[in-house]
């Protein structure tokens, strides 16, 4: 069974940092292509980042572009977005996707961690 | 950036309606469109994917159609556990995108 479990998400302030995790287990972790998608509070959903199973083909939304990072290490199983210089507007759940090569159909989702971003 | 507008943007129905949404590209997507299906509180959960491909374990009351920038998604006999909020998504180019989605809420 495909299971995707994020962590990491918290309170922080405005121009801080936090990295986001992503485990994934019950598929071959590293030939999937991994998406962040986010929501937030009642709002619709936006597509955030994704990369490759290799690591070397990485793209960003243009509203985190230069301050989000994704990346992943398949060892561990695991999927990364470093957020830096958070914003009030970055307030959302986030969450990982996998996604299906040649369609970039989004399989199986996370169930979500919180960011909050306030003072 | 390709735009994605669904409409309705809500709409009230009972049980054993037939429903009909629909998501227009800003330019076409080649049938690169998906559906999801969102309750609250809980992460989207793939319905349709390349327009009209129904993802294994949906009930076959859900369906998809549409080509070049039109699409539709059909709920053949509305059940009450498919009152959610739908959306579209395009996935031809990147950045990926959305459409705003339809609530779908109990008449």
């Amino acid at each position: 069974e495909v299971q995707l479990v994020e962590s990491g998400g918290g309170l922080v302030q405005p121009g801080g940092s936090l990295r986001l995790s992503c485990v994934a287990s019950g598929f071959t972790f590293s030939t999937y292509w991994m998406h962040w998608v986010r929501q937030a509070p009642g709002e619709g959903l936006m597509w955030v980042s994704r990369i490759n199973g290799d690591s070397d083909g990485t793209n960003y939304a243009d509203s985190v572009k230069g301050r989000f990072t994704v990346s992943r290490d398949n060892a561990k199983n695991t999927l990364y977005l470093q957020m830096n210089s958070l914003r009030a507007e970055d307030t959302a759940i986030y969450y990982c996707a996998r996604g299906v090569y040649g369609s970039g159909t989004h399989d199986h989702w996370g169930q979500g961690t919180l960011v909050t971003v306030s003072s | 950036d390709i735009q994605m507008t669904q409409s309705p943007s809500s709409l009230s129905a009972s049980v054993e309606d037939r429903v009909t949404i629909t998501c227009r590209a800003s330019q076409s997507i080649s049938s690169y469109l998906n559906w999801y299906q969102q309750k609250p509180g809980k992460a989207p959960k793939l319905l349709i994917y390349a327009a009209s491909s129904l993802q294994s374990g949906v009930p076959s009351r859900f369906s998809g159609s549409g080509s070049g920038t039109d699409y539709t998604l059909t709920i053949s006999s509305l059940q009450a556990e498919d009152f959610a909020t739908y959306y579209c998504q395009q996935s031809y180019s990147i950045p990926q995108t959305f459409g705003q989605g339809t609530r779908v809420e109990i008449k």
